[in-house]
């Protein structure tokens, strides 16, 4: 697509349920970012992936956040047994390469995680 | 460990007048990308402005600019002829190196008065 697209827009959710954000990066973009923006934060880098394949995974908060790539294209990022702190605004980025010399990224517009 | 760091929460300029908003970082590598992200209330990160660190000239975008002291690891951002349209959170972030994912300072609020 024209540019990084993320799904849902918005989401609440009850403490405890699971959620999918999703994460559809420009076409052709090997690599892509998932990083998380609390109220009033900076950027919290998340995971990367190249390709289909996630080098490092220690940027993960807990063992309840994971992520997957498919087909080197869309990614979902989820968050089981959500709690109240997971709320906060999720924010994916897609760029030509990973590696030195990241030319800079394309952001989506992110999603807004709520847990009441 | 990289490290992004803007010191001022809030910054506030008169429209049509000119505003500096301070970065420094701390990297161990010796070549590395600097860049400047603007998010509007729409939440879209957009890139303003990127240097290379190894280009001695100060990068410039329209009515942007960036003053950067490679010994200082300072990376200042200046909006020259503010907008109404300029009024956002600017980031200030460095290249993380061999993974390939931006530092990111905790960002710069800025508000254009008319």
């Amino acid at each position: 697509g024209a540019g990084v697209s993320q799904s849902p827009s918005n989401k609440v959710t009850e403490k405890g349920k699971d959620v999918e954000l999703r994460c559809d990066p420009i076409s052709g973009h090997t690599a892509l970012y998932w990083y998380r923006q609390s109220l009033g934060q900076g950027l919290e880098f998340l995971i990367y992936f190249q390709g289909n394949s996630a080098p490092d995974k220690s940027g993960l908060p807990s063992d309840r956040f994971s992520a997957e790539r498919t087909g080197g294209s869309v990614s979902t990022l989820t968050i089981q047994r959500t709690q109240q702190e997971d709320s906060a605004v999720y924010l994916c980025a897609s760029s030509l390469q990973t590696g030195f010399g990241t030319p800079g990224y394309t952001f989506g517009s992110g999603t807004r995680l709520t847990v009441v | 460990a990289q490290t992004v760091t803007q010191s001022q929460p809030e910054m506030s300029v008169q429209e049509a007048e000119t505003v500096t908003l301070s970065c420094t970082y701390d990297t161990s590598e010796s070549d590395y990308y600097l860049f400047w992200y603007k998010q509007p209330p729409s939440r879209q990160m957009i890139l303003v402005i990127r240097q290379e660190a190894y280009k001695q000239q100060n990068a410039t975008e329209n009515r942007f600019s960036v003053n950067f002291q490679k010994a200082a690891k300072s990376f200042s951002l200046k909006i020259s002829d503010s907008q109404l349209g300029d009024a956002a959170m600017y980031f200030c972030a460095a290249d993380g190196g061999s993974q390939g994912n931006l530092i990111f300072g905790k960002g710069t609020k800025l508000s254009v008065k008319p």
